[in-house]
């Protein structure tokens, strides 16, 4: 299956600061990647998908202006946690689209950056 | 509303049982069906897709899909204790529009 890295796979950092996640695609092209946020002990949460070339599409209840997303490239996305605050602490987990080893299109997900906000 | 639904679980067996996962799924015009695995503290893997009904094999591994019923399940033959995991179904509509469910907890049991 495709291959999807993310960087750095830990933060920790100060209130206030701003922390910025990478997510490649390393052997394919992604037009679209997708951002999650997950709680412990919760269910995946969608915040945005990432569309190359253009704005992100946010979902409902998460702040565009706090959650910078930039996919500059075919194999590049970066979420921009702004301002951070300790309730921002999460775990972050990229996915895109690929084919399967079937040459069928489904979501690989990177492996994940934890982020705690002292 | 295009929602999945699954047990939360946690759904226990003993090893070398089989668990037997479902998913359930609103959209009728729903057209592609996964299943994630996701350990503790690490993110989602694809373990299973399914497109058509009827069963698909791979391994100790069984997708089996009912698109009339509007469901899909995960049969997991000889359970062992590291299949312990959260297991995630998926549902694509046509395009790329995921849907996941919130996941069932499973712990086999040794």
């Amino acid at each position: 299956g495709a291959v999807v890295s993310q960087h750095p796979s830990w933060v920790i950092c100060k209130s206030g600061t701003s922390v910025k996640i990478e997510c490649r695609s390393l052997d394919f092209q992604a037009t679209t990647m997708f951002w999650y946020r997950q709680f412990p002990k919760q269910s995946l949460m969608l915040m945005a998908t990432s569309n190359e070339g253009s704005k992100a599409t946010y979902e409902q209840g998460v702040e565009k202006d706090k959650f910078l997303i930039n996919h500059a490239s075919l194999t590049l996305s970066t979420l921009t946690v702004t301002s951070a605050h300790p309730e921002d602490s999460s775990f972050y987990i990229c996915s895109a689209f690929g084919k399967t080893s079937g040459g069928q299109e489904t979501q690989y997900f990177g492996p994940g950056t934890r982020l705690l906000v002292l | 509303q295009k929602e999945v639904e699954q047990n939360s679980g946690p759904l226990s067996v003993p090893e070398g049982a089989i668990a037997s996962l479902n998913c359930t799924y609103s959209d009728r015009g729903s057209q592609s069906f996964f299943w994630y695995r996701q350990y503790s503290g690490k993110s989602p893997e694809l373990i299973m897709s399914i497109y058509s009904n009827g069963d698909k094999e791979d391994g100790r591994f069984t997708a089996q899909l009912n698109k009339a019923s509007q469901y899909v399940s995960l049969l997991i033959r000889d359970s062992q204790p590291s299949d312990s995991a959260t297991y995630l179904c998926a549902v694509a509509l046509a395009g790329q529009n995921f849907v996941f469910g919130p996941g069932t907890r499973l712990s086999v049991l040794p």
